[in-house]
């Protein structure tokens, strides 16, 4: 199984500060016929399931804010909110679809 | 509108069964993969199982290989968790959720882009 690992495991960030997270894969999640990159993001806010927020490395879902993006490729990757805001506090979780699924361990986002 | 909407979850003793019921609608139920995703109190996500659109193919983590079962029924637009020998480790929510996708393909799978509220298994004595 492809393992993720997401860095830090909590960060606090300011308001209207950017806040980065880092997700790293045990093997590439590039697909080589294709160029394209098998990994999404999710957003979990308390006593609520996943949101969807970005598939395929970089592509945001419908109605999710442009301050949240996702960049990267191959093994490692990086979702970004370039402004926080309070709504944006949540666990985030990357999500490899490359072979199988997993996720990664979740990275709890508070406001400093 | 895309909803899901589990349900069937409870107490139960260890080695018990309980059945999660996973309905569907606002689209082609036919047409997806459906998954179940558990995350155990204060724990992560860990896609336990999935079946895909037209039933043909499932699969199931480890930890839960030879005691639950994954089913649908495409007609009702619902699909199903059989859970069987149940044990304390099996203790968490469990979501089901719709993928973006009919079935894995080469390997290669899918992301999961709506979920239900989910619905809480407890296997305690």
């Amino acid at each position: 199984d492809i393992v993720m690992t997401q860095s830090p495991d909590s960060l606090a960030v300011s308001l209207g500060e950017r806040a980065t997270i880092n997700c790293k894969s045990s093997q590439s999640v590039l697909y080589s016929s294709n160029n394209i990159n098998y990994l999404a993001w999710y957003q979990q806010k308390p006593g609520q399931p996943p949101k969807l927020l970005i598939s395929w490395a970089s592509t945001r879902e419908s109605g999710v804010p442009d301050r949240f993006s996702g960049s990267g490729s191959g093994t490692d990757f990086t979702l970004t909110i370039s402004s926080l805001q309070a709504e944006d506090v949540a666990v985030y979780f990357c999500q490899q679809y490359y072979s199988s699924i997993t996720f990664g361990q979740g990275t709890r986002l508070e406001i400093k | 509108e895309v909803q899901v909407v589990e349900s069937g979850g409870g107490l139960v003793q260890p080695g018990g069964s309980l059945r999660l019921s996973c309905a569907a609608s606002g689209f082609t139920f036919s047409d997806y993969a459906m998954a179940w995703v558990r995350q155990a109190p204060g724990k992560g996500l860990e896609r336990v199982s999935a079946i895909s659109g037209s039933a043909a193919h499932t699969y199931y983590a480890d930890s839960v290989k030879g005691r639950f079962t994954i089913s649908r029924d495409n007609s009702k637009n619902t699909f199903y968790l059989q859970m069987n020998s149940l044990r304390a480790e099996d203790t968490a929510v469990y979501f089901c959720a719709k993928g973006r996708a009919p079935y894995c393909s080469g390997g290669r799978c899918y992301s999961l882009d709506y979920w239900g509220q989910g619905t809480l298994v407890t296997v305690s004595s």
